[in-house]
C-alpha cells in the first residue's frame, strides 16, 4: 500500500514563527500536493509539484512556500505563521490523474 | 461559480437505507471522476474512480457518471453506521497542463443511525 506520512499530527506554534510541515511518500509518485481543509471551505490547494524541484501555485499560495529536493519528500513552509493559518493541512501524492493518496493530516494551531 | 458543486448535506439516514450523493461540474474536459471517504480527524481515502461516462460497482457502492448532464452520483446500498463519514467528489482532466491535478467538491457529511 502507498503510504503518505506527515511528520506531525498536531502542532501548536506562535504567531510569527517559521513552520515546516513535512510529507514523505514511499511509492515513487511524480505528483505531490498540499491542501488545507477548513469547515465550510472544503479542500483548498496551496501548492503542488510534478517533479523534483518543480512547484506550481495552487489556489491559496499566499503566506506559504514549498520545497521538493527529493522525489519522495514535499515540505510546506509557513514563512511567518499567523492565526488565520490555523487549519488542518493535508499532503497527498499521486502517480497520475485518477487517484490521490492522502496523509493523515497535521492539525496546526497558531496562537 | 465553482467548477465542482456538491450537494452540501448533511445527510442523516437510518441503517439499511439507500444513500445518494451527488455532484455537478462545469468543465467538460474532466475525464476522471473519483469519490473519496473521509472519517473524522483522518485524511480522505479513495473509494472509487470512474473514467468517462458509465457505472461502476464495488460491493455496496455504485458510482455513476453522466457526462452529457455533467452530473455524477455515488449510491450506497444497505448503508451501515460504519459508512458515517464525509464524502468528497473529485474530478480531473488527465491530459494537458495540470493533468494530474484534481478539483474537489466541498464534501457531504453522512450519518447512518443504527
Amino acid at each position: 500500500d502507498v503510504k503518505v506520512t506527515q511528520s506531525s499530527r498536531y502542532l501548536v506554534k506562535r504567531t510569527g514563527e517559521k513552520v515546516f510541515l513535512e510529507c514523505v511518500q514511499d511509492m515513487d509518485h511524480e505528483n505531490m500536493f498540499w491542501y488545507r481543509q477548513d469547515p465550510g471551505l472544503g479542500l483548498r490547494l496551496i501548492y503542488f509539484s510534478y517533479d523534483v524541484k518543480m512547484k506550481e501555485k495552487g489556489d491559496i499560495p499566499e503566506g506559504y512556500s514549498v520545497s521538493r529536493e527529493k522525489k519522495e519528500r514535499f515540505s510546506l513552509i509557513l514563512e511567518s505563521a499567523s492565526t488565520n493559518q490555523t487549519s488542518m493541512y493535508l499532503c497527498a501524492s499521486s502517480p497520475g490523474a485518477r487517484s490521490y493518496t492522502f496523509g493523515s493530516g497535521t492539525r496546526l494551531t497558531v496562537v | 461559480q465553482k467548477e465542482v458543486e456538491q450537494d452540501p448535506g448533511p445527510l442523516s439516514v437510518p441503517e439499511g437505507a439507500i444513500v445518494s450523493l451527488n455532484c455537478t461540474y462545469s468543465n467538460s474536459a474532466f475525464q476522471y471522476f473519483m469519490w473519496y471517504r473521509q472519517y473524522s480527524r483522518k485524511g480522505p481515502e479513495l473509494l472509487m474512480y470512474t473514467y468517462s461516462s458509465g457505472n461502476k460497482e464495488d460491493g455496496r457502492f455504485t458510482a455513476q457518471v453522466d457526462k452529457s448532464s455533467k452530473y455524477i452520483s455515488l449510491f450506497i446500498r444497505d448503508s451501515q453506521p460504519s459508512d458515517s463519514a464525509t464524502y468528497l467528489c473529485a474530478m480531473s482532466a488527465g491530459i494537458g497542463t495540470n493533468a494530474g491535478k484534481s478539483t474537489f467538491g466541498d464534501g457531504t457529511t453522512l450519518t447512518v443511525k443504527p
